[in-house]
């Protein structure tokens, strides 16, 4: 089965630092790979996706992501973090079954930006 | 409304009551799904819809059940609820297989 994994609870930065929050996956086959923003009290957003092509895929509200196949890791990453990003980030996979798919989310990852 | 919506936002229920969580989405997504969140866990897939008329089994499907009577609506049921189902639950739709998922605002559960 697919897995994502995110060793980090927490991303502690300042403001108007660069940030990146940590994914690494286990897939077998080519990975299909999201990235998702939940903001206190609210549903999981949509940030950005990996299916095919260059390895640096640019997403909403200026992230991006660096897929890095050799080291199959998918970090998130921004030039320059504001405090409204403070929030929790979720990566997932796609996982295929017998007739379904879904997405396997990893555990999450609080990001606090300080200003 | 535009997107999935999700009711109730909260509640608050005795343990061994019946209760059923309601999902209604506008955008004519085909899959459906119902996951739930908890602390230090993520998010676990309790059941899917491929299409209207057809579901499936997650990771987490025991002590709930889903119909999916047409494309738009996607309840979930907690036949008796238990202490252990106090949790975050998330609805969620897709267009199709290379897209991301549209997540509504989240039901919290608490089986007291």
């Amino acid at each position: 089965a697919q897995s994502v994994a995110q060793p980090e609870d927490q991303v502690n930065v300042a403001e108007g630092n660069p940030l990146t929050v940590k994914c690494t996956y286990s897939v077998s086959g080519n990975p299909y790979l999201f990235w998702y923003v939940q903001y206190p009290n609210r549903g999981l957003q949509f940030l950005l996706k990996y299916i095919t092509g260059d390895n640096l895929v640019k997403g909403s509200y200026g992230f991006e992501a660096e897929f890095n196949k050799s080291q199959t890791s998918f970090h998130l990453k921004k030039p320059s973090a504001l405090v409204s990003d403070s929030a929790l980030y979720f990566c997932a996979v796609r996982d295929e079954g017998t007739g379904f798919q879904k997405l396997v989310f990893g555990t999450g990852t609080r990001l606090l930006v300080s200003p | 409304i535009a997107g999935i919506t999700q009711a109730p936002t909260s509640q608050i229920l005795a343990a061994g009551r019946r209760m059923t969580l309601r999902c209604t989405q506008d955008m004519r997504h085909n899959a459906m799904y119902w996951y739930r969140q908890d602390l230090g866990l993520g998010l676990r897939l309790i059941h899917y819809s491929n299409t209207a008329g057809t579901t499936g089994k997650g990771e987490v499907p025991d002590g709930y059940s889903v119909s999916r009577a047409n494309t738009d609506d996607f309840p979930l049921t907690l036949a008796s609820a238990v202490p252990s189902q106090t949790s975050v639950y998330f609805c969620a739709s897709r267009p199709g297989i290379n897209y991301g998922y549209t997540f509504g605002s989240g039901t919290r559960l608490t089986v007291v």
